[in-house]
């Protein structure tokens, strides 16, 4: 799986909109941009996927470069329960089973300000 | 949507003895799962991966012989913790992929909530 770099930490207000950057240059043309995050002392979440095309869910939208080596995880209007460790992930995409576990790096512990 | 468990959510056990947590997926078929942990203030770690049905295949540097995976079903994967010690104190966190009534599940895989082991 491709390696990811992202910030340590970000604040944000809330109800502003969050941007959560997430460097993978060395992406390959079969791996996806998986977003997860953990809420303190919980399992991870599911956020969003994409390959290519911008994507948006009810959680968030997903902005992928034309080059694909940089994607942005924007959580339109955050509130406080979305403070968290948001973590980006490169890999193959798998269904069904089989898949490989996932490498998960050290994310950006994002802060939501009152 | 598909949702995984973990039993117990918190556990304290005395060094030199055994622990079990258990993972379920409550509404699909888990063909595959996989077990981390996370240590605090680190980032998860995975442990072992197990096919229903087969051997688990464990990371390097982690003990098969210390921490036991059963998946002998499509729903649930077992973790003992045998002889635990303090070192093993962590946050363990399994997942699970695999079908709904005979259709994949989307590629991402769903995570329990976790069990936080003490080993005093």
């Amino acid at each position: 799986d491709a390696k990811t770099t992202q910030p340590p930490s970000m604040d944000c207000a809330e109800g502003r909109a969050a941007n959560l950057p997430c460097n993978h240059s060395t992406i390959s043309g079969n791996e996806y941009v998986y977003w997860y995050r953990q809420i303190h002392s919980q399992g991870p979440q599911y956020i969003i996927h994409g390959l290519k095309n911008n994507e948006t869910n009810e959680m968030a939208s997903l902005i992928i470069t034309e080059d694909r080596k940089s994607s942005t995880l924007i959580l339109p209007h955050a509130t406080l329960r979305d403070t968290a460790v948001y973590y980006c992930i490169v890999r193959a995409s798998y269904s069904g089973g089989g898949a490989d576990g996932l490498t998960f790096g050290k994310g950006t512990h994002l802060i939501i300000q009152p | 949507g598909a949702v995984v468990s973990q039993h117990p959510s918190r556990v304290i056990c005395k060094s030199g003895t055994s622990v079990k947590i258990e993972c379920r997926s409550l509404d699909f078929q888990a063909t595959t799962m996989f077990w981390y942990r996370q240590f605090p203030k680190q980032s998860l770690m995975l442990m072992a991966t197990s096919n229903e049905g087969s051997k688990a295949t464990y990371e390097q540097g982690v003990e098969k012989d210390k921490f036991l995976i059963n998946h002998a079903s499509l729903t649930l994967s077992t973790l003992t913790v045998t002889s635990a010690h303090p070192e093993d104190s962590s946050f363990y966190i399994c997942s699970a992929s695999g079908y709904s009534q005979r259709t994949p599940l989307p590629n991402e895989q769903f995570f329990g909530p976790g069990t936080r082991l003490t080993v005093l």
